[in-house]
């Protein structure tokens, strides 16, 4: 079957730096999207790997290793607006996006 | 803003009610998606339609019902439904349904409580 494996929640303090992981086992790899989700609000994207290495957006990062079916996302100077779940999915063969249960970040002044 | 909007915000319905939820995105885009949202669970696609014509039903119980009269408008039509499909039901679009980034844009979600 098909799976996305996240933490479901991280606490984090503000000013700091916090890294969420994202491990995959999916029927194919069309690419690794991160979204962020607002209590109350829509997912709105983030970033998006289909190639192994780091891509950086600001204060956003997101790292791709396809042979080992990991992903992670780097947060940078952490505001408490950041504080939202941040949700991994992978588009497989059939190009349908397969979604992790999220990860809640919560960050404390 | 996305782009991408849905109506009713929120939904209390009894089970034997009909109802349907619409949305509509303003986007160009061409593929559009149903999906569930429970608390603590991934996100659950329903129904995709690319260029108006369902490409996906990942085995959703038939009473719910999509509609895709034009690439900008999708509707799900509820019927007889359970206390368990209570969860927030999210629209979205992309430009098509291929590779590549095309990341998909949703809308705000209705909430519906099932009664």
């Amino acid at each position: 079957g098909q799976n996305i494996d996240q933490p479901t929640e991280m606490t984090a303090t503000e000013g700091a730096i916090v890294q969420i992981n994202c491990t995959y086992q999916t029927s194919g790899f069309n690419g690794l999207f991160w979204y962020q989700q607002h209590a109350g609000e829509a997912p709105t994207f983030l970033s998006y790997n289909v190639l192994d290495g780091l891509e950086e957006k600001g204060r956003f990062s997101s790292f791709l290793s396809r042979s080992k079916g990991y992903s992670y996302l780097l947060l940078k100077e952490l505001q408490m607006k950041d504080s939202a779940s941040y949700l991994c999915a992978v588009k497989d063969s059939n190009y349908q996006l397969i979604w992790g249960a999220g990860t809640k970040l919560i960050i404390k002044p | 803003e996305t782009g991408v909007t849905q109506t009713p915000r929120h939904l209390v319905m009894g089970m034997t009610n009909k109802k349907s939820l619409k949305c509509e995105q303003h986007l160009g885009h061409n593929a559009m998606y149903w999906y569930k949202q429970s608390a603590k669970k991934p996100l659950e696609l329903m129904f995709v339609y690319n260029f108006k014509e369902q490409t996906e039903n990942n085995s959703v119980p038939s009473r719910f019902s999509p509609e895709c009269p034009n690439s900008s408008h999708l509707f799900l039509h509820l019927h007889t439904l359970q206390p368990e499909d209570s969860a927030l039901y999210l629209c979205a679009s992309s430009q098509d349904e291929t590779g590549g980034p095309n990341e998909q844009f949703f809308g705000p979600g209705t909430r519906l409580t099932v009664l």
